[in-house]
């Protein structure tokens, strides 16, 4: 089982819809998590981090669950330029990163 | 600042040839990592540093060397290049800050470079 798992989609939307990606995280020790963000052949970005009291940033809107060890980004109102990959992201300890695999988002005009 | 900047950009080498993938960061930060990314895997950890003079191994290591001789530069070595390090390669580098009660921290990455290994 991968220690980070995302639904790898793709998802295409309409501009203008609200769209949400999900992700499992499977080692309980983990202790910060975030979404980046992957343009097609560019460097990954960080979007915003995740927070256990849930945050916001704009139209995107970032959730954690450590009972359930779930992660959740919600994009309201998306636009042309969302299209893109986005990681779940997931440190354990050391600055270590462990990245899933990514789900790719198409918005449509 | 130039961020974290790799070169080369493009590299395509024949099997059992070496090669040194370079990275520098001008943002003083102390940790840097390599990861390599392959189509449905994600990015997956190769070597990272938290400081001049200390690496240490990631997730996938075999076929690769690093070292840290300053805070700047992180390079990663290919000793002999086979077709399974056919990737993207990512360079990236991080620093911790509080501001309150919260944590920050950010990985800068590099544009990557993407080899081919025939």
């Amino acid at each position: 089982r991968k220690e980070v798992e995302q639904d790898p989609g793709p998802f295409n939307v309409p501009e203008g819809a609200t769209v949400a990606f999900n992700c499992t995280y499977s080692n309980s020790a983990s202790q910060s998590f975030f979404w980046y963000r992957q343009d097609c052949r560019k460097e990954p970005k960080l979007l915003m981090s995740v927070y256990s009291s849930g945050n916001e940033d704009g139209r995107f809107t970032a959730q954690l669950n450590r009972a359930s060890q779930y992660i959740s980004l919600l994009i309201r109102d998306s636009k042309l330029s969302d299209s893109a990959t986005y990681l779940c992201v997931v440190k354990r300890a050391a600055r270590q990163l462990t990245f899933g695999s990514g789900t790719q988002l198409t918005v449509l005009p | 600042n130039a961020g974290v900047t790799q070169t080369p950009k493009f590299q395509v080498l024949k099997t059992g040839q070496s090669m040194t993938l370079q990275c520098a960061q001008d943002m003083n930060h102390e940790y840097m990592s390599w990861y390599r990314q392959d189509p449905g895997m994600g990015l997956r950890l190769i070597h990272y540093s938290v400081g001049a003079g200390i690496t240490d191994q990631g997730e996938v290591p075999n076929g690769y060397n690093v070292s840290r001789s300053t805070t700047e530069d992180f390079p990663l070595r290919l000793l002999s290049a086979a077709p399974s390090q056919t990737s993207v390669y990512f360079c990236a580098s991080s620093s911790t800050f509080r501001q309150g009660d919260r944590a920050y921290d950010e990985q800068y990455f590099g544009p990557g470079t993407r080899l081919t290994v025939t």
